[in-house]
């Protein structure tokens, strides 16, 4: 079973148009995050949530919009995509901040 | 700016060899994780050591942190060609806003086999 699942895997898409990802976590965490990994390998977070409630929310362009419907589940929507944008972007999840993150798969975000 | 430097960039050793990978980071910490990523795939944890521990063992990893030195080493010993991936360390700030992890900008190993 699958502990942090989202979906697509991959994902091209034009500039301009408006994209969601999803992201869902069995494990009963609290926390969620949503983190941005660039063609260097670097990651750097975007998002944290805690109990459906926005935590963390770092220097983020606001066409970046995340969604807790629920503690389970964080999606990241984003609007008029651009060039820039392509990226890996990883969801993660964890009991607390303190301990270990468990990640998802990616989703390789491609904007042509 | 980024919390954690990693030293090497990048490693290339011989099955068997050791591989010792070093993390920096400029403020105090809470805890430094180690996570390795495979190609194409996510992080997946490796080791937590606490600010008030010096040197923690996971099988044949070996993780040691000095606080003065605000660094952290990784050790893998009698490496295996399956090892072969980019590990990264992540502090967990002190006096952070919220819960978040900072990486660092990670080491990619290569063993040979």
């Amino acid at each position: 079973d699958t502990a942090v699942s989202q979906t697509p895997k991959y994902l091209v898409t034009q500039m301009g148009n408006d994209k969601s990802i999803k992201c869902e976590q069995n494990l009963g965490h609290d926390t969620m995050y949503w983190y941005k990994q660039d063609s260097k390998k670097f990651l750097k977070i975007m998002f944290s949530y805690n109990n459906k409630e926005l935590i963390i929310n770092e220097t983020v362009p606001n066409r970046f919009s995340p969604k807790s419907p629920d503690k389970a589940h964080l999606n990241l929507h984003i609007n008029s995509l651009e060039l820039g944008d392509s990226a890996v972007y990883f969801c993660a999840s964890s009991p607390s901040g303190n301990t270990e993150a468990f990640f998802g798969q990616g989703t390789r975000l491609t904007v042509v | 700016s980024q919390q954690g430097e990693e030293d090497p960039q990048a490693l290339s050793i011989q099955e068997g060899e050791n591989a010792t990978m070093n993390c920096s980071y400029k403020t105090s910490i809470n805890n430094l994780q180690w996570y390795r990523q495979n190609s194409g795939r996510g992080l997946v944890h490796l080791i937590l050591i606490r600010s008030n521990e010096r040197e923690k063992h996971s099988g044949r990893l070996r993780v040691t942190l000095d606080t003065s030195k605000k660094s952290s080493s990784l050790l893998i010993t009698a490496s295996r060609a399956a090892d072969t991936a980019s590990y990264f360390c992540a502090t967990d700030l002190q006096k952070s806003s919220g819960d978040k992890l900072t990486f660092g900008t990670g080491t990619r190993l290569a063993v040979r086999p």
